[in-house]
């Protein structure tokens, strides 16, 4: 298994463009969400799906777009790139809910400038 | 909704102390407290967890207590070693669906 895969790992992006963050992961794992890393600000929670066609907000959503139509994959999408949104971003993923082991991808740096 | 305080930021140790980090959380209905590390440039990784029925659980060096009451609940990690040093987090959950995390305490073991 390769477990949880985001790709890319590196995106420099302009004020105003957008693009995608992909994240899949092949352990059959319902539960699937993104958490965006600032310093001194921890893991914060973007957007987390407890399953194929079911998504819902965390604590900081606001700029950001996801959606779940299967359930390996589970994309990040920016739609219009604003400094605010440099960060480190993770996916993770856990069997059914956000309550057991998360298994965390290697991360996607992003800044926009 | 759920807020996590984690202390301290940092924290600076001899190899072979015990290090304690602590952190408290806002909502008495949370079950479940996670602990991550992060080693530099790498993803969190679970070290330990506890459940609200749960008071304390140990892993080898590792162990964790959970005081209902005060809200509050730490990682002990006995007789550190250099490969101890990494950010840890703290994280606390009330329902199966938001995982909220703390903001971190780097850890940093000298020989």
């Amino acid at each position: 298994n390769a477990g949880v895969t985001q790709t890319p790992k590196f995106q420099v992006l302009k004020t105003g463009q957008s693009m995608t963050l992909q994240c899949a992961q092949d352990m059959n794992h319902e539960y699937m969400s993104w958490y965006r890393q600032d310093p001194g600000m921890g893991l914060r929670l973007i957007h987390y799906s407890v399953g194929a066609g079911i998504t819902d907000q965390g604590e900081v959503p606001n700029g950001y777009n996801v959606s779940r139509s299967t359930t390996e994959d589970f994309p990040l999408r920016l739609l219009s790139a604003a400094p605010s949104q440099t960060s480190v971003y993770f996916c993770a993923s856990s069997y059914s809910t956000a309550n057991e082991k998360l298994f965390f991808g290697s991360g996607t740096q992003l800044s926009v400038l | 909704g759920e807020n996590v305080e984690q202390h301290p930021s940092t924290l600076s140790v001899q190899e072979g102390d015990s290090a304690v980090i602590k952190c408290t959380y806002s909502d008495s209905a949370s079950n479940y407290f996670p602990w991550y590390k992060q080693e530099l440039g790498k993803r969190p990784q679970l070290i330990i967890d506890i459940r609200s029925n749960v008071g304390e659980k140990k892993d080898q060096r590792i162990a964790v207590t959970l005081n209902k009451t005060a809200k509050h609940f730490s990682l002990h990690i006995t007789e550190t070693q250099p490969e101890d040093s990494a950010v840890y987090f703290c994280a606390a959950s009330k329902g199966f669906q938001k995982l909220v995390f703390g903001t971190g305490t780097r850890l940093l073991v000298s020989p």
